[in-house]
């Protein structure tokens, strides 16, 4: 059973680019969330999609945008990317648009370097 | 909103001895809590919930932690801990499951 996949595993941009990253849920899931883990810091949310639209979204610009597709499968873009930028990004995957009864599951996460 | 502060943000603690790790929360409505442990370059695995009903929950491995809602708190116990024990745990709060709110995690070392 595959679990949640990310992909790169690690990413060094200059500031100004745009990145984009992508994630492929567990196998059965169909909502996807994103978070930002900083060095030393907990994951905080980006934002979350569920039948290809985004469904909720943290306290993030608008630079921070994503897509899912019919697979349920999600990227993640950020465009003029600023040294503050620089994290782990976390996929997490889960059922039913996000459900309390439906635990996160987190790929390894993808670190984003900007220099 | 809510929030999430964990007070310690290093434990170390050796083998075979006891460990609690502290989380509490805060908000305006009830909310639904989950403690996640991070192992070196890997995400976030879940090790137990607190959805509704007993206040005290187990996972497989050992771990324990009671939900206290006069004192807003969700602490993280295990009575003896192993050298594998050694992660990052973080606490986190939803209300819906669709925003999760973490705290910025404890460090814990077992030191042989």
């Amino acid at each position: 059973d595959a679990g949640v996949t990310q992909s790169p595993t690690h990413l060094i941009k200059t500031r100004g680019q745009q990145v984009t990253l992508r994630c492929s849920p567990k196998s059965g899931h169909d909502t996807v969330s994103w978070y930002q883990q900083a060095l030393g810091q907990g994951p905080q949310f980006i934002f979350q999609y569920y039948e290809e639209e985004e469904r909720q979204r943290g306290n993030f610009p608008d630079r921070f945008s994503g897509h899912q597709f019919p697979n349920y499968s999600s990227e993640l873009n950020v465009n003029a990317l600023l040294l503050g930028d620089s994290a782990l990004y976390l996929c997490a995957s889960s059922l039913d648009g996000g459900s309390y009864n439906s635990p996160l599951h987190f790929g390894n996460g993808t670190r984003l370097t900007v220099t | 909103a809510q929030s999430v502060t964990q007070l310690d943000s290093q434990v170390p603690v050796f083998e075979e001895a006891p460990v609690e790790l502290r989380c509490n929360y805060s908000s305006s409505v009830s909310v639904y809590l989950f403690w996640y442990v991070q192992y070196p370059n890997q995400g976030l695995q879940l090790l137990l919930k607190y959805l509704s009903g007993s206040t005290l929950v187990e996972s497989i491995n050992g771990f324990e932690a009671e939900f206290n809602k006069s004192q807003t708190s969700f602490h993280l116990r295990k009575p003896s801990v192993h050298i594998s024990d050694t992660a990052e745990y973080f606490c986190a709060v939803t209300t819906t499951g669709n925003q999760f709110y973490f705290g910025t995690g404890t460090s814990l070392t077992v030191i042989p």
